[in-house]
C-alpha cells in the first residue's frame, strides 16, 4: 500500500491568516492526489483533485499543488468556516489510501 | 443531483456480520462511468477505503479487510452494499458510502455516513 503522511497534525491559526499543509506519498503518485474537508459529525467533501484542480462551487481560497511524492495544499486567507479536519488521497495505487489529516482551528 | 443515503443495524453482536445499503438517486448506478465505494471511520482516527463495486459487479476489496468483506450491487433498486463478517470491536466505526468518479479519480458524492458499533 502507498502510505500518505501530512504535517503539521494540527494547527492554530488566525482568520485572514495563510495556511499551508503538506501531505507526502511513499512513492511517486504522479498527480494522482485528492484534497477533503471534513467538519464534525459530517462526510468529507472534495476540495481538490488531481493536485491542483478546484472541485466546482469550492471557494477559490483553496489550492492545491505538487507532483511526485510531496504536495501542499494552502488556504490563502483563513475563514472561521474552515475549521474542519483535511485530508488528503492517493488514487495511483490500489487500494486507495488517505493521510492521518491534518485539524485546522482558530487561534 | 446525486445523493447517498446508507441504512442498516446501528448494532451488531461481536462475530455477527455486518450488513449496510446505499441507496443513491438523483442518478443511476448502471450509467457507468463510476466505482461505488464503501469508507469507514473509525471514532475519533482517519478514513479507511474498504473497497468499491462497478454496476456490471466486478469488485475490488482493501487486502487489509478481503477475507471478510463482500460488496454487491443490485442495479434494479440503485443500490449498493456492504457485508464484513466476523466482526469485533474493531470494526466500531462510521460507515460512509462514495461515488468514486472515473474520469478524474476521486469521491465526489457522499453519504451522511452511519455508526454501527459493534457490542454484545
Amino acid at each position: 500500500d502507498i502510505q500518505m503522511t501530512q504535517s503539521p497534525s494540527s494547527l492554530s491559526a488566525s482568520v485572514g491568516d495563510r495556511v499551508t499543509i503538506t501531505c507526502q506519498a511513499s512513492q511517486d503518485i504522479s498527480n494522482y492526489l485528492n484534497w477533503y474537508q471534513q467538519k464534525p459529525g459530517k462526510a468529507p467533501k472534495l476540495l481538490i483533485y488531481d493536485a491542483s484542480n478546484l472541485e466546482t462551487g469550492v471557494p477559490s481560497r483553496f489550492s492545491g499543488s505538487g507532483s511526485g511524492t510531496d504536495f501542499t495544499f494552502t488556504i490563502s486567507s483563513l475563514q472561521p468556516e474552515d475549521i474542519a479536519t483535511y485530508y488528503c488521497q492517493q488514487y495511483d495505487n490500489l487500494p486507495r489510501t488517505f493521510g492521518p489529516g491534518t485539524k485546522v482551528d482558530i487561534k | 443531483q446525486v445523493q447517498l443515503q446508507e441504512s442498516g443495524p446501528g448494532l451488531v453482536k461481536p462475530s455477527q456480520t455486518l450488513s449496510l445499503t446505499c441507496t443513491v438517486s438523483g442518478g443511476s448506478i448502471s450509467s457507468g462511468g463510476y466505482y461505488w465505494s464503501w469508507i469507514r471511520q473509525h471514532p475519533g482516527k482517519g478514513l479507511e477505503w474498504i473497497g468499491y463495486i462497478y454496476y456490471s459487479g466486478s469488485t475490488y476489496y482493501n487486502p487489509s479487510l478481503k477475507s471478510r468483506v463482500t460488496i454487491s450491487v443490485d442495479t434494479s433498486k440503485n443500490q449498493f452494499s456492504l457485508k464484513l463478517s466476523s466482526v469485533t470491536a474493531a470494526d466500531t466505526a462510521v460507515y460512509y458510502c462514495a461515488r468514486d468518479s472515473l474520469a478524474s479519480v476521486r469521491f465526489d458524492y457522499w453519504g451522511q455516513g452511519t455508526l454501527v458499533t459493534v457490542s454484545s
